[in-house]
């Protein structure tokens, strides 16, 4: 199986900071990556696909970046409705995988 | 809009199958564009993929639980069906349905059901 990793695992920012999430694939997964978002209690929503598409309806100050095995999650001017878990999955391999999660909290 | 829900025991005994069903509305389920998943989250824990189907049956699973997933469909009353033979507190999971597309040669997960928490226990 591709394993993904996420980096950092968490971090702490204010309202209107700008936040990037680092996700590495374990081999080349060209650009077969996608981003969600889930908050407590709820279903995950896709954010990303194709490592830069936006998904309808998410807000501009989402991107995504990346080919190979590195990508980039970024948040131009993190909300407060941005406080969540981020994860990234890979559909290069028919078996897909997440990554761990990177939780963005209240600084 | 195509919503999706998921039904079934909450509380599932060691050893024993864990079954689900999520019931579609508001799209068709008989596309080859989509397949149709079983992701699951363990408390406190990150997505697994556990398996996915098409509208004709054809399945595949994660390597790890391939021996003991078995899903199915029903394209008549838009439901897909997830079975998972003897089970252990590790199966302990919130279990989410979503619709698998393809935008090119991309899969990604665009709706989900809201989830059910399964837990095995005596």
């Amino acid at each position: 199986d591709i394993q993904m990793t996420q980096s950092p695992s968490s971090l702490s920012a204010s309202v209107g900071d700008r936040v990037t999430i680092a996700c590495r694939a374990s081999q080349s997964i060209s650009n077969f990556l996608n981003w969600y978002q889930q908050k407590p209690g709820t279903a995950p929503k896709l954010l990303i696909s194709a490592a830069s598409s936006l998904h309808s309806g998410v807000p501009s100050r989402f991107s995504g970046s990346g080919s190979g095995t590195d990508f980039t999650l970024t948040i131009t001017s993190l909300q407060p409705e941005d406080f969540a878990t981020y994860y990234c999955q890979q559909s290069y391999s028919t078996h897909v995988t997440f990554g761990p999660g990177t939780k963005v909290d209240f600084k | 809009q195509l919503q999706m829900q998921e039904s079934g025991p909450g509380l599932v005994k060691p050893s024993e199958t864990l079954s689900l069903t999520c019931t579609v509305s508001g799209g068709s389920i008989s596309s080859s564009t989509f397949y149709w998943a079983w992701i699951r989250q363990p408390p406190g824990q990150g997505l697994e993929w556990v398996a996915s189907i098409s509208y004709t049956g054809t399945t595949y699973s994660t390597p790890s639980l391939k021996n003991r997933v078995t899903m199915s469909v029903d394209t008549s009353k838009m439901k897909f069906f997830l079975s998972l033979n003897s089970v252990t507190a590790a199966d302990t999971a919130v279990y989410y349905c979503a619709r698998q597309s393809s935008v090119g040669t991309n899969t990604n997960f665009d709706y989900w059901g809201q989830g059910t928490l399964v837990t095995v226990s005596s």
